[in-house]
């Protein structure tokens, strides 16, 4: 039952360029979405999220994408830097408690 | 900045057995979450509790599993016997409310549970 899907397991990217990652769900009452991001040994940390109403929200280097249409959010990171290297999961809620997680892309910026 | 707490961080225990993992959330949240993560795998949710009771559990929640509020603090889940496929970092969370706008979980830094 995978309703959050993320389906590239990891990016490369060389330092001061975008980096975009990219989910999918499945579920179209899904109405808030999250990203977070993960170092090894550490729990997820809240990154940015983005309600339902909205296409586009953004915090500093960090921007997510929604579209509602094609069931796809995406998060772009400019510039990219060596300290964003970690693993980032995108996670999707129906307003309830519950929030499903996708698998998770592991970035790599490149000095 | 408010941490949510785990311990131990990492625990080994033979199948069969109990086991019991402790969060400590931060103190003027209200809504408490485990999740795990099989290695390799995704992040699940395993159980929400709020006002004393659980409020949302997966099917992965079965009767093996329990939490509880002892006290104003802590917050624990326990597994009273343990199998092989418990294996995972365990994952506490928790929020002053419900989701959103700009609200995220505070999660901890985790309990890598082995079952050997």
């Amino acid at each position: 039952d995978q309703q959050v899907k993320q389906n590239s397991p990891s990016l490369s990217v060389q330092e001061g360029r975008i980096s975009i990652l990219n989910c999918d769900y499945t579920n179209s009452m899904f109405d808030y979405f999250l990203w977070y991001k993960k170092y090894p040994a550490e729990g997820p940390t809240f990154l940015i999220s983005i309600s339902s109403i909205k296409d586009k929200n953004e915090d500093g280097r960090f921007t997510v994408f929604l579209n509602k249409s094609a069931k796809h959010l995406s998060l772009h990171i400019v510039p990219s830097q060596p300290g964003d290297s970690a693993v980032y999961f995108c996670a999707a809620a129906n307003t309830g408690n519950q929030f499903y997680f996708g698998t998770g892309t592991s970035l790599t910026v490149i000095p | 900045e408010p941490e949510v707490t785990q311990t131990p961080s990492h625990q080994v225990t033979q199948m069969g057995q109990e086991v019991i993992l402790r969060c400590v959330p931060i103190s003027n949240h209200l809504y408490f979450y485990w999740y795990r993560q099989i290695l390799g795998q995704k992040v699940e949710f395993l159980v929400s509790f709020y006002n004393n009771e659980i409020s949302e559990k997966s099917e992965i929640f079965d009767d093996q599993f329990s939490v509880e509020r002892p006290d104003g603090s802590n917050f624990t889940l326990k597994i009273r016997s343990t199998k092989l496929e418990d294996s995972a970092m365990y994952f506490c969370a928790s929020t002053a409310r419900r989701t959103g706008a700009n609200y995220g979980y505070t999660f901890g830094s985790g309990t890598r549970l082995t079952v050997v």
